[in-house]
């Protein structure tokens, strides 16, 4: 069975600060796709990365960095400098290839000015 | 333009109504989904729908009634709810498969009382 998991229910940073969320999944297939998803106060999650299980390397995009490693079945993300902006629900998310996606619960990241 | 609207955007009904949720995209994909998402649960697949054929539905009750007339819209049909349905109801979209990135409307809040 897969099964995402986002420990960290609610972060809460002062802005500037550096924050990872966790996220750790467990499937038994070695082929695989991990998201991450943002969902902001106004409801629509906004699609930020998508990793295929053959690809480790890890990736930024301007303050946002993915840290993939297959031997701890985590897929971190870090937001570096925070900004207020940045305060949504941020959702992982896996599937395997040819089935659907599971969530995991989503981890509340508050960015305080 | 967005590329998935959704509307209604607010919705209250009684269990005895009949109403329909319908969503849009505008982005020339081939796949369309409905989750829903409570406040105590990760957000869960409901149904799936490629190349306007149902390919998932996640035991979803038969109060709910998705219908797929092409590949643009996606329609969820809502008789005889009850006050546990109540949620946020999410239309997603991806080029193809599921296994390509989703993207999502702004949703529907909806009260059933």
């Amino acid at each position: 069975a897969q099964k995402v998991t986002q420990a960290q229910t609610e972060i809460s940073v002062v802005e500037k600060e550096d924050v990872t969320l966790d996220c750790v999944y467990e499937t038994r297939d070695t082929t695989y796709y991990l998201f991450w998803y943002k969902q902001p106060p106004s409801g629509e999650l906004v699609f930020l990365i998508r990793r295929n299980s053959f690809d480790e390397q890890n990736e930024i995009s301007g303050r946002y960095s993915w840290n993939f490693q297959k031997s701890t079945s985590s897929f971190n993300f870090t937001i570096t400098a925070s900004q207020v902006v940045d305060s949504a629900v941020y959702f992982c998310a896996l599937i395997n290839y040819g089935q659907n996606f599971v969530f995991g619960p989503g981890t509340r990241l508050s960015v305080l000015p | 333009e967005t590329g998935v609207t959704q509307t209604p955007r607010h919705l209250v009904m009684g269990m005895t109504n009949k109403k329909s949720l319908k969503c849009e995209q505008h982005l020339g994909h081939n796949a369309m989904y409905w989750y829903k998402q409570s406040a105590k649960k990760p957000l869960e697949l409901m149904f799936v729908y490629s190349l306007e054929e149902r390919v998932e539905n996640n035991s979803v009750p038969s109060r709910f009634s998705p219908e797929c007339p092409n590949s643009s819209h996606l329609f969820l049909h809502l008789h005889t709810l009850q006050p546990e349905d109540s949620a946020l109801y999410l239309c997603a979209s991806s080029q193809d498969g599921t296994e390509d990135e989703q993207y999502f409307g702004p949703g529907t809040r909806l009260t059933v009382t």
